[in-house]
């Protein structure tokens, strides 16, 4: 069974860059996942920031953008501010009309 | 502006089905052509697809779920529903619905606790 994998935790200085990833324990991530990033912070629906890959949502800043590096999506967020720290979760598209999650990422600002 | 409200019992015994339904307002679920999807997460975890259905009554299921969950729309009540079969406590989870366009919209979520 084909698994979506994310760093448990990442953390990034304010003002910093970090990148994020999604990738699959079988396989590469490509443009055919569809991959999308949800932000998350405790008690509130996930907001979704990216689709099909690097497609940006509705009010989301350009701080925020989706890419492929190498085998897996990736979401990097610039400029790092106190409030992006949340957890993210990436979704990806398997096939046959599936979509699975990764374990989310627990980003830190400090 | 769309919305979507999920709404059903937060509280449901081991082995017996959650029932849950969504009410969309803001567009309509047979003209979007979009699919409508369930996504639950249980506590202090992450993310989980359920699953999802076309108006049409077209549905695809988490492999994982597939054999314990169905799917329904009402048209008429511009709502779909959820039923899980057999739960146990491990169904415990705040239940999301969502409207599976480019950019997922999501509804607020519902706790849903499998206990006796």
């Amino acid at each position: 069974q084909t698994v979506v994998t994310q760093e448990p935790s990442f953390s990034v200085s304010p003002g910093g860059t970090v990148t994020l990833t999604c990738g699959l324990t079988s396989g590469s991530v490509s443009t055919s996942n569809y991959a999308s990033w949800y932000q998350q912070t405790p008690g509130q629906a996930p907001r979704t920031l990216i689709y099909n890959t690097n497609s940006r949502s509705s009010g989301v800043p350009d701080r925020f953008s989706g890419s492929i590096l190498g085998n897996k999506a990736a979401l990097t967020i610039t400029g790092a501010q106190a409030h992006d720290e949340s957890d993210y979760h990436c979704v990806l598209f398997l096939g046959s009309g599936v979509w699975v999650f990764g374990g989310g990422t627990k980003l830190t600002v400090l | 502006q769309l919305q979507l409200q999920e709404s059903g019992p937060g509280l449901v015994k081991p082995s017996e089905t959650l029932s849950l339904t969504c009410t969309v307002s803001g567009d309509s679920i047979t003209s979007s052509k979009s699919y409508w999807g369930w996504i639950r997460q249980p506590p202090g975890k992450g993310l989980e697809w359920i699953g999802c259905i076309f108006y049409s009554g077209s549905t695809y299921f988490s492999p994982s779920l597939k054999s314990r969950v169905t799917m329904s729309v009402d048209m008429s009540k511009n709502q779909f529903s959820l039923k899980l079969s057999s739960v146990t406590a491990a169904d415990t989870a705040v239940y999301y619905c969502a409207r599976l366009s480019s950019g997922w919209s999501w509804g607020q979520g519902t706790l849903v606790t499998v206990s006796s």
